[in-house]
């Protein structure tokens, strides 16, 4: 198993640009979930999913959007990019509510 | 809601030292409890998680956390810390709801 794949590992975008950050697991786990990490700021929740076709809003969800088509991937889009969006992306899944995530390797933006 | 606070953004021991990393939660249902460890540039590795049951969770690499209702805490130990246990530690909670919130987490640092 690949456990959790996010694609790219890193990125330079332009103010105003958007893009995708890819998601992929294959462990068939229900939930998933996109976190941003800053320097002493921890984990925090952009948006999350509890199954196909479901999602919802997290801490953190301006200037992001996602969709579940599918169990497996989840990608999550930045529609116009800004500085502040500057951080490290992870995608992380889990079989169900009580469990512990698995988290991806990450993703480091950088927004110029 | 639930909210999680690690006590010390930065703690420092001596190789063959104790290590103890302290956790406090905040959670209006029994919670779920989990420690995470990440190592330079990779995502995050779930050490221990505590559910229900034995309040004492054994986890990976030697480590350990006692769940205390009382204290709302749930802190990690390891009884002699080795160099390669240097990393970012953090705490998170699940009160019951599909997601986990994450402390801000501790570095750790270990000096020969």
């Amino acid at each position: 198993n690949a456990g959790v794949t996010q694609t790219p590992k890193f990125q330079v975008l332009k103010t105003g640009q958007s893009m995708t950050l890819q998601c992929a697991q294959d462990m068939n786990h229900e939930y998933m979930s996109w976190y941003r990490q800053d320097p002493g700021m921890g984990l925090r929740l952009i948006h999350y999913s509890v199954g196909a076709g479901i999602t919802d809003q997290g801490e953190v969800p301006n200037g992001y959007n996602v969709s579940r088509s599918t169990t497996e991937d989840f990608p999550l889009r930045l529609l116009s990019a800004a500085p502040s969006q500057t951080s490290v992306y992870f995608c992380a899944s889990k079989v169900g509510r009580y469990y512990g995530y698995t988290f991806g390797s990450g993703t480091r933006l950088t927004v110029v | 809601a639930q909210s999680v606070t690690q006590l010390g953004s930065h703690v420092s021991v001596s190789e063959g030292a104790l290590v103890l990393l302290r956790c406090n939660y905040s959670s209006s249902v029994p919670p779920y409890l989990f420690w995470y460890v990440q190592y330079p540039n990779q995502g995050l590795q779930l050490l221990l998680k505590y559910t229900t049951g034995a309040t004492l969770v054994k986890g990976i690499n030697g480590f350990e956390a006692e769940f205390k209702k009382s204290e709302t805490s749930f802190h990690l130990t390891k009884p002699s810390a080795h160099m390669s246990d240097a990393a970012e530690y953090f705490c998170a909670v699940s009160g019951g709801y599909s997601t986990l919130t994450f402390g801000k987490g501790t570095m750790l640092l270990v000096s020969p």
